[in-house]
């Protein structure tokens, strides 16, 4: 079974707009981390935004939010006001086992539109 | 302050041929990590290690080996190199407290085997 869930391939959204991009995750572990990467066409590996599985705020980050629920294993993340800058590949990512082992959804493309 | 450096950024290679990426970081990062990224798709998980001496296998481990004999560095050593291995290697490390967890990445090492 996929550990993380990504099930929109591209997205679009128009510029000032709030977007969520999806994201579940399957782990049996009580103790978890998860992530949002921001990876732009120049390829390089941005990181957004963290959330610990016993956090019980969701965690912030200027214009990002992660919506955590945790009984639906979702990491939703939510970009708000919508930049052009923004249109880029998200990935979500995971760590467990231990906080050891991290891996990665297929992502998402999100493309922002003037 | 290089943070994690990779090299090669390019290479080609011919089938059945070998060789090693190397990846360092100076950050006194316990945790280190090699994915691949193929084309339009998220990360996957070669192999990763908690600390020197020590490595595991990720998601998809077959046709690479990895060593770790000091903290700062973290090859990934390919053997006959096939086509199916050509991709976008990245290493990446972090702090081994978990609940903190940004990955911090080098710059991608581009493979392509002929």
């Amino acid at each position: 079974a996929q550990k993380i869930t990504q099930t929109q391939p591209g997205m679009f959204v128009q510029e000032k707009e709030a977007v969520t991009l999806d994201c579940t995750y399957d782990t049996s572990d009580q103790s978890y981390g998860l992530f949002w990467y921001k990876q732009p066409s120049s390829g390089e590996m941005i990181f957004l935004i963290y959330q610990g599985s016993y956090d019980e705020q969701n965690a912030t980050e200027g214009r990002y939010s992660l919506n955590f629920q945790k009984a639906r294993k979702s990491a939703n993340l939510v970009i708000s006001a919508s930049q052009l800058g923004d249109s880029a590949m998200y990935f979500c990512a995971m760590n467990d086992e231990g906080y050891q082992k991290v891996t990665f959804g297929i992502g998402t493309k999100l493309q922002v539109i003037p | 302050n290089a943070g994690v450096t990779q090299t090669p950024k390019f290479r080609i290679l011919k089938i059945g041929q070998s060789m090693t990426l190397q990846c360092t970081q100076d950050m006194n990062h316990n945790y280190m990590y090699w994915y691949r990224q193929d084309p339009g798709m998220g990360l996957k998980l070669i192999y990763y290690s908690v600390g020197a001496g020590i490595t595991d296998k990720g998601e998809v481990p077959n046709g690479y080996n990895v060593s770790r004999s000091t903290t700062e560095d973290f090859p990934l050593r390919l053997e006959l190199a096939a086509p199916s291995q050509t991709s976008v290697y990245f290493c990446a490390s972090s702090y081994s407290i978990g609940n903190t967890g940004e990955l911090f990445f080098g710059e991608g090492s581009r493979l392509t085997v002929l």
